[in-house]
């Protein structure tokens, strides 16, 4: 069946710039989440969502990344005035209701801010 | 807050047998899962313990003792392929009651097999 799938795969933008990420997560999985990658490092949690709704925001590095959820399905990650150091591999996962259910990733969007 | 320790590199030659050992300190526990991720890869899930003890699936498994809060993924016969990162990972109670919760990852290990 089909997967995470995440769009576009690579960005590269000006800094400044605003960027969307999108994210469609596997039909029926109600909880999304979205996490940041720099090369060689682990995997920084940003936002969760549970249906629509984010009970953790915890790990937005500023308020300049804002995300939402719509219809239990597609996510955005939208990074307003992108900086240099916003520069990684942003990875989506999604899963299933129980508490022990993996998380199945997405592809990632490779973002670069010249 | 929630924290995982693991190490940053290990390497082994083809066939042999290595552990890659995580230890975390939560306030709450549900459970020690482990991802493997090739380089330029997505993360994809190997193995989760709730229960002490060893599980086993094919060449890897994965053990817990929660009253040590330590757990070990065991990967037999090294294969060139098994060369990746490996992030054990929990959950974070803090979000856990009445859905998932957050997956918070340790820094990840990674693995070089040699021939």
């Amino acid at each position: 069946g089909a997967g995470v799938s995440q769009s576009p795969s690579n960005k590269v933008t000006e800094k400044g710039k605003d960027v969307e990420l999108r994210c469609d997560p596997i039909s029926g999985h109600t909880a999304l989440y979205w996490y940041r990658q720099s090369l060689g490092q682990g995997l920084e949690f940003l936002i969760y969502f549970q249906g629509n709704s984010a009970p953790d925001k915890s790990g937005l590095p500023s308020d300049r990344f804002s995300a939402e959820r719509t219809g239990g399905s597609v996510s955005t990650l939208t990074i307003q005035r992108t900086q240099q150091e916003d520069s990684a591999v942003y990875l989506c996962a999604s899963s299933g209701d129980r508490g022990n259910s993996p998380l199945h990733f997405g592809n990632g969007t490779r973002l670069t801010v010249t | 807050g929630q924290s995982l320790e693991q190490p940053s590199e290990v390497t082994a030659v083809e066939g042999a047998i290595v552990q890659i050992n995580c230890t975390y300190q939560t306030s709450g526990f549900y459970g020690l899962s482990w991802y493997q991720q090739h380089d330029g890869g997505a993360p994809t899930f190997l193995s989760y313990n709730a229960l002490d003890g060893l599980e086993e699936t094919g060449r890897f498994s994965s053990f817990l003792s929660r009253s040590d809060s330590y757990g070990y993924l065991l990967l037999q016969e090294l294969q060139m392929k098994d060369s990746a990162s490996y992030f054990c990972a929990v959950r974070d109670p803090v979000n856990y009651g009445g859905s998932q919760g957050n997956l918070i990852f340790g820094k990840g290990t990674k693995l070089s097999v040699k021939p």
